[in-house]
């Protein structure tokens, strides 16, 4: 099965700095690529489809790259409200798995 | 309003089973593969199962092959997931989720419920 791996596995940061996540693939997927955000004690949320795609309402401080096996999300100005644990998974085939996840805290 | 709402879980003792159910609602639930996707305590997401929309097709991951089961009622707009043998180790928030598309493959799960947590133990 392909792997997916984030990096890092936390982060902690300032409001207004720029945080990026890693995913990596340990097999191309191409564009089959979700980020999903899970706030505390809540319900995960798709944040963005086929790698870089933002979903309706989703803030324009989030964005998505890549392709292939590296893919990254980024939040170019943290807000107090982006405090989350944020998940990849590949939706390409069987099995659709998430990476391990990155928590995202403010410093 | 598009919904899932999750139900039946609780404690059960290992080597028991339980079955969990989803209605969903807000949207034409018949058109759309459904996933059932588990988190245990602090941990991360585990994708557990796919169903098709008609029900025809089903996956599941290697963690739960071979003892858990994956339905739906198209009528009721319910998806179920029975869970045999259960161990500790199952022991989760278990989360329905929509497809986002129509299509079996190719689509990340753009509605989710709010989860019935399964606690397995003696």
């Amino acid at each position: 099965d392909i792997q997916m791996t984030q990096s890092p596995s936390s982060v902690s940061a300032s409001v207004g700095d720029r945080v990026t996540i890693t995913c990596r693939a340990s097999q191309g997927i191409s564009h089959y690529l979700a980020w999903y955000q899970q706030k505390p004690g809540k319900v995960p949320k798709l944040l963005i489809s086929v790698a870089s795609t933002l979903r309706s309402g989703v803030p324009s401080r989030f964005s998505g790259s890549g392709g292939g096996t590296e893919f990254s999300l980024t939040i170019s100005s943290l807000q107090p409200e982006d405090v989350a644990t944020y998940y990849c998974q590949r939706y390409d085939s069987v099995p659709w798995t998430f990476g391990q996840g990155t928590k995202v805290e403010i410093k | 309003q598009v919904q899932l709402v999750e139900s039946g879980g609780g404690v059960v003792q290992p080597g028991r089973s339980l079955g969990l159910s989803c209605a969903a609602s807000g949207f034409t639930f018949s058109n759309y593969a459904m996933h059932w996707v588990r988190q245990a305590p602090g941990k991360g997401l585990e994708w557990v199962a796919i169903l098709s929309y008609d029900g025809t097709k089903k996956y599941y991951a290697d963690s739960v092959k071979g003892r858990f089961t994956i339905s739906r009622d198209n009528s009721k707009n319910t998806l179920f997931l029975q869970m045999n043998s259960l161990t500790a180790e199952d022991t989760a928030m278990y989360y329905c989720a929509k497809n986002s598309g129509s299509d079996f493959w190719g689509n990340p799960f753009d509605i989710w419920g709010q989860g019935t947590m399964v606690t397995v133990s003696s």
